[in-house]
């Protein structure tokens, strides 16, 4: 079955980087597209990012545009997040997920992973 | 940016009740409407895609229905496990966005 399992979640200071990471098994990663999307304490749901299957399509909600990075690495089945500049309200559960979207572009998040806190604080 | 506005915030139902949740976007999204059930500490579950289609593996008591810029998920009769949070989602346009959820409660 889909698995996305998360990794790299942590305090850090204000101002300070975190890369996290998604490992994914159970279906063909190079083929579908995939997101973060982040969740503060008691808060709703927020997209993060977006790349496409081959990784020629990047897209980034406005309040992370120029600090995050998302990247992708078909050979070993991983999505990464570089995050830099972190700032107190990037303070939040971080979801990977697939999306539905074979070879084409964002439609829905049909899997999702555990979560990874981040915890930007001094 | 897409506003998608959900009523209510919250609601108190029964098991056995049936329970209607909205979702209203700011602009015309077509169908582009997507739902998301979230128990307390859980990760997401898609229920319902392109605002009408079962999600394969969502239970059948769910459904959603609408266009354009009003939309609704309804739960035919609310089982115990069906208590969680409820976002609907829109992909017409970037950046995605999410409603602010539907939480409904014992």
């Amino acid at each position: 079955q889909v698995q996305l399992v998360e990794s790299g979640g942590g305090v850090v200071q204000p101002g300070g980087s975190l890369r996290l990471s998604c490992g994914a098994s159970g279906f063909i990663f190079k083929d579908y597209s995939m997101h973060w999307v982040r969740q503060a304490p008691g808060k709703g749901l927020e997209w993060v990012a977006f790349i496409s299957y081959d990784g020629s399509d990047k897209e980034y909600v406005d309040s992370v545009k120029g600090r995050f990075i998302i990247s992708r690495d078909n050979s070993k089945n991983t999505l990464n997040l570089q995050m830099n500049s972190l700032r107190r309200e990037d303070t939040a559960v971080y979801y990977c997920a697939k999306d539905t979207s074979y070879r084409g572009s964002y439609h829905d998040f049909d899997q999702w992973g555990q979560g990874t806190l981040v915890t930007v604080s001094s | 940016d897409i506003q998608l506005t959900q009523s209510p915030s919250s609601l108190s139902a029964s098991v056995g009740d049936r329970v209607t949740l909205t979702c209203q976007a700011s602009q015309y999204i077509n169908n582009y409407l997507n739902w998301y059930q979230q128990r307390p500490g859980k990760a997401p579950r898609l229920l319902i895609f392109d605002a009408s289609n079962l999600e394969s593996g969502a239970p059948s008591r769910f459904s959603g229905s609408g266009s354009a810029t009003d939309f609704t998920l309804t739960i035919g009769s609310l089982q115990s496990e069906d208590f969680a949070t409820y976002y609907c989602q829109q992909y017409h346009q970037l950046p995605l966005t999410f409603g602010g959820g539907t939480t409904v409660e014992i």
